[in-house]
C-alpha cells in the first residue's frame, strides 16, 4: 500500500525567501504525485503533479515540484514567497491502477511573515 | 474555472440522526468521490463513483454510508445514524475521465453532537 510523509508540520518563512516542502513516498511502482493547496475556508487545490517524463513539474503560483526516485521524494519549491502563499500543503500519491484513491500526507502548514 | 460546489458548508446533527451531504460536481465530470479529514488528521478516501456505480471504497465507508447520484447534477453522500467520530470535513471531488486531475469542492463541516 502507498504512503505519504511531510516531515514538517509547521513552517514559518519570510515573504521573500525561498521556500521548500518536503515530501517522501511509499509505493511499489511509479507513483501518481500531486500537491495541493489549502487555503483558509477554501477547497483542495491543485498545484501541479507528476505522472511521468520529466522530473522537473512546474505548477500555480510559481510553484514547482522535483520526484527523485532514488529518495522516494517530491519536494515542492517556490523561489520567492509571498503574503498570499500562507496555507496548508499537501502531498499526495495514487495508484496506477486506481490514482483517484489518494493517500495524503498530514499536511504543511506555511506560515508567511512580513 | 468552473467549481465543485458543496452545501452546506457546515452541518451541525444529533448522534443517531440521518445526514446527507450534498455536492454539484462539474457538469462534464464523469468521476465522483467523497473524502474526509477528521480535525488534526490527514485526508482520507471514502469513495470514489462511476457510471452509476461505487468504483472503490475503504474500509471506512461501511454500512451507515451510501453515495447516490439521484439526477444529472447532484452527488450525495448520506450517513444513515451519526457517530460522534463521524464529525469531519467532508471533500466531495470530480474528475472529467478519471485519468486527470481531481478537483475538489471547499468541504461540509459535519458537527455530531
Amino acid at each position: 500500500a502507498q504512503s505519504v510523509t511531510q516531515p514538517d508540520i509547521h513552517i514559518t518563512v519570510s515573504e521573500g525567501a525561498s521556500l521548500e516542502l518536503r515530501c517522501n513516498y511509499s509505493y511499489g511502482a511509479t507513483p501518481y504525485l500531486f500537491w495541493y493547496v489549502q487555503s483558509p475556508g477554501q477547497g483542495l487545490q491543485l498545484l501541479l503533479k507528476y505522472f511521468s517524463g520529466d522530473t522537473l513539474v512546474q505548477g500555480i503560483k510559481g510553484f514547482e515540484a522535483e520526484f527523485k526516485r532514488s529518495q522516494s521524494s517530491f519536494n515542492l519549491r517556490k523561489p520567492s514567497v509571498h503574503w498570499s502563499d500562507a496555507a496548508e500543503y499537501f502531498c499526495a500519491v495514487g495508484a496506477t491502477d486506481s490514482w483517484g484513491k489518494l493517500q495524503f500526507g498530514a499536511g504543511t502548514q506555511v506560515v508567511v511573515t512580513p | 474555472e468552473p467549481e465543485v460546489t458543496q452545501t452546506p458548508s457546515h452541518q451541525v446533527t444529533q448522534m443517531g440522526q440521518e445526514v446527507i451531504l450534498r455536492c454539484v460536481p462539474i457538469s462534464n465530470h464523469l468521476y465522483f468521490y467523497w473524502y474526509r479529514q477528521i480535525l488534526g488528521q490527514k485526508v482520507e478516501f471514502l469513495v470514489s463513483f462511476y457510471n452509476n456505480e461505487i468504483s472503490e471504497k475503504s474500509e471506512i465507508f461501511d454500512d451507515q454510508f451510501s453515495v447516490e447520484r439521484p439526477d444529472g447534477s447532484n452527488f450525495t453522500l448520506k450517513i444513515r445514524s451519526t457517530k460522534l467520530e463521524d464529525s469531519a470535513m467532508y471533500f466531495c471531488a470530480s474528475s472529467p475521465t478519471g485519468n486527470e486531475k481531481l478537483f475538489f469542492g471547499s468541504g461540509t463541516q459535519l458537527s455530531v453532537l
